[in-house]
């Protein structure tokens, strides 16, 4: 149970194009989601938290304007990197905890973003 | 400030040389710790939760223990197949959910 999964799992573009990436709970429902981005060998770093039928909560130096969050339904939340530029490329994984009572979060298997 | 920090950054084992890493933390009403492992270019994998100090949990070579400031996860008798890296997070009291994080321990395992 309590499976994540994240399409694509890589993609590649050119600089000033907008990427999609999907987060669904595949077996629970994530009212709340979270978006993280990853450099080489660092640790996560929570760019904003995803709330079904509200405003994603950005942390703090993310840009709202840059990285749009939609989470239209219980088990989909959706980041779209618009204008992409080199600097944007990294590995970006999302989360959800795993429903009921648990704290327990669990993570998708990431997309790596890579900008030209 | 909430903060977690990990220790050592990276360490090496032979195959079967069991060994502890350790996650220290401070934080306002801890309401769970959590261990996860992370294999390159893959997004981090559940191991255990902690909630409480003299909390333990076991998974098959791994050993999760809690107290009122750190966290060690034991490994014993290690394999190859455990190198990875191992994270760990609080989660504060007053948090929507939301994680702090370590930076992480790097794990070799060499056969």
């Amino acid at each position: 149970g309590a499976v994540v999964s994240q399409h694509p799992s890589w993609v590649i573009c050119k600089s000033g194009t907008s990427v999609k990436i999907e987060c669904r709970s595949l077996d629970f429902q994530a009212t709340t989601m979270f978006w993280y981005r990853q450099f080489p060998k660092q640790s996560l770093m929570l760019m904003a938290t995803s709330n079904e039928g509200s405003k994603a909560t950005y942390e703090q130096g993310v840009e709202k304007d840059k990285f749009l969050i939609n989470h239209a339904s219980l088990t989909l939340s959706t980041l779209t990197v618009t204008s992409a530029h080199p600097e944007d490329s990294s590995f970006y994984i999302c989360s959800a905890p795993g429903g009921g009572a648990t704290d327990t979060q669990y993570f998708g298997p990431g997309t790596r973003l890579t900008v030209l | 400030e909430d903060q977690v920090t990990q220790s050592p950054e990276a360490l090496r084992l032979q195959e079967g040389e069991s060994s502890s890493l350790n996650c220290s933390y401070t934080v306002s009403g801890l309401r769970g710790l959590f261990w996860y492992r992370q294999d390159p270019g893959k997004g981090p994998e559940f191991l255990f939760t902690l909630y409480s100090a003299g909390e333990e949990k076991e998974k098959e070579r791994l050993k999760a223990t809690l107290t009122k400031k750190e966290s060690f996860l034991h490994i014993t008798a290690p394999k190859p197949e455990d190198s990875a890296t191992y994270l760990c997070a609080v989660r504060p009291g007053d948090s929507n959910y939301q994680l702090i994080w370590g930076a992480g321990t790097k794990l070799i395992i060499k056969p």
